[in-house]
């Protein structure tokens, strides 16, 4: 079974700093990665993913991943941020085209906040 | 419509009734997952269908909890004899395929006095 951690619960930022969330996943073959984020009171919308092919991945509102297989790993960065991106980021890993086992599993989250 | 509706968006319930929340996905996706988020806690998967079969019921907590998707369309949680700990977010999305992005409805609020 696969499953995923964020080892970072809560982080805070100033303003125009850089950004990494930590993602690790646990999966016995190749996975399929996401990255949602979910803003206060909203639902959860995908910000970037990665299948297969070139390991860093864009995504929306300027953020981006890299697939690290010898790491297991999928962080997220942005290079500056905005006060607008303090929400909560999941990261999840799919399994999918195995029968019984299609589901998205997600990490336990990591709140973003950002100060002035 | 244009994205996946749930209903209601909050419910509050007594300790020991049955509730159902529902799920309208995107018209034309045929997968079809339920999610439960606590407070502060991650999303806990609870059941995923294909069409309306549910190859994966690995998530659903207990016997209290059932549900069912017709037509390949909409889908109903049900909860019997709620209880305190069922109070969470439940989340549905839904997808095109398997592999493709998965679209999340705003969620029901589930709370249970």
């Amino acid at each position: 079974a696969q499953s995923v951690t964020q080892p970072d619960i809560h982080i805070t930022v100033s303003e125009g700093a850089s950004l990494e969330l930590r993602c690790n996943y646990s999966y016995g073959a190749t996975p399929y990665l996401f990255w949602y984020v979910q803003s206060p009171g909203q639902g959860l919308q995908l910000l970037l993913k990665y299948f297969s092919g070139d390991t860093l991945v864009q995504g929306i509102k300027g953020f981006e991943a890299e697939f690290k297989r010898s790491q297991s790993s999928f962080n997220l960065r942005k290079p500056s941020v905005h006060w607008s991106d303090a929400a909560e980021y999941f990261c999840a890993v799919g399994a999918f085209f195995n029968f019984g086992n299609e589901k998205l599993t997600f990490g336990t989250g990591t709140r973003l906040t950002i100060i002035p | 419509g244009a994205g996946v509706s749930q209903s209601p968006s909050n419910k509050v319930t007594e300790k020991g009734k049955d509730v159902e929340l529902r799920c309208d996905p995107i018209s034309g996706h045929t997968a079809l997952y339920w999610y439960r988020q606590s407070l502060g806690q991650g999303l806990e998967f609870l059941i995923y269908f294909q069409g309306n079969s549910a190859p994966d019921k690995s998530g659903l907590p207990s016997d209290r909890f059932s549900a069912e998707r017709t037509g390949g369309s909409v889908s109903t949680l049900t909860i019997q004899r709620t209880q305190q700990e069922d109070s969470a977010v439940y989340l549905c999305a839904s997808s095109e395929n398997q592999g493709a992005e998965a679209f999340f409805g705003q969620g029901t609020r589930l709370t249970v006095v």
